[in-house]
């Protein structure tokens, strides 16, 4: 299995403002994603994190609102920019390992008011 | 692209009864992998059983079982002997092998009566 560890858990912040979302792997990973979830609702992948290269965006989801940095194989953050009542969701990351399954953070959950 | 359906948004079952989830997708790709997730309140996702589309045989976790039928692109779960602690959301979720990426479906969230 693969530990990740995720911060914040939980965050309110002021619309306009911006969140840098963290996430920490216990080993070396190839692939790591992140994922939006809104309330009540499923799971959206954003991008995938590349390792010493721009992230790779999903239909809908652009660098500018979402910058992603993965400096090494272990680590990754999000920042949600420009914050909006809309971008009030839960933000997960995820790394797949060896090709069998995905792991998930706890998860961020943002309030935007 | 993969379009995963989990046309049950609710489910209610009493304690140590059986319920079925169903999950139906779509793809053109012949080789993937399945999965089902639980989310509880905690919001962790937590991996509850996986099937590889190239096994015939269907996965088998202590009391969760899946039927899967490729033909049909069908990927049911099944508890079995619920537990006040299976009450979560349930995810149906599809991984494409050529990037790894998770499609999944809408979720059903299933309550478990004492």
């Amino acid at each position: 299995s693969a530990v990740i560890s995720q911060k914040p858990s939980r965050d309110i912040c002021q619309r306009g403002t911006s969140l840098t979302i963290q996430c920490q792997v216990d080993s070396q990973v190839t692939m790591m994603f992140w994922y939006r979830q809104q309330p009540g609702q499923s799971l959206t992948l954003i991008a995938t994190a590349n390792q010493g290269s721009e992230a790779t965006y999903e239909s809908g989801f652009v660098i500018d609102k979402f910058p992603i940095s993965r400096p090494n194989l272990t680590f990754s953050t999000l920042t949600v920019s420009n914050m909006s009542p809309e971008d009030s969701s839960i933000y997960l990351c995820s790394v797949e390992r060896l090709g069998t399954e995905a792991f998930f953070g706890q998860g961020t959950r943002l309030t935007v008011v | 692209a993969q379009t995963v359906t989990q046309s049950q948004p609710e489910m209610s079952v009493q304690e140590a009864e059986t319920v079925t989830l169903s999950c139906t997708y779509d793809t053109s790709e012949n080789n993937y992998y399945l999965f089902w997730y639980k989310q509880p309140p905690s919001r962790q996702m937590i991996l509850v059983i996986r099937q590889e589309a190239y096994k015939q045989q269907n996965a088998t976790e202590n009391r969760f079982s899946v039927n899967f039928q490729k033909a049909a692109k069908s990927f049911s779960l099944k508890i079995s002997d619920s537990q006040l602690g299976d009450t979560a959301m349930y995810f149906c979720a599809f991984m494409n092998l050529n990037d790894y990426k998770l499609s999944f479906g809408a979720g059903t969230t299933v309550t478990v009566r004492a």
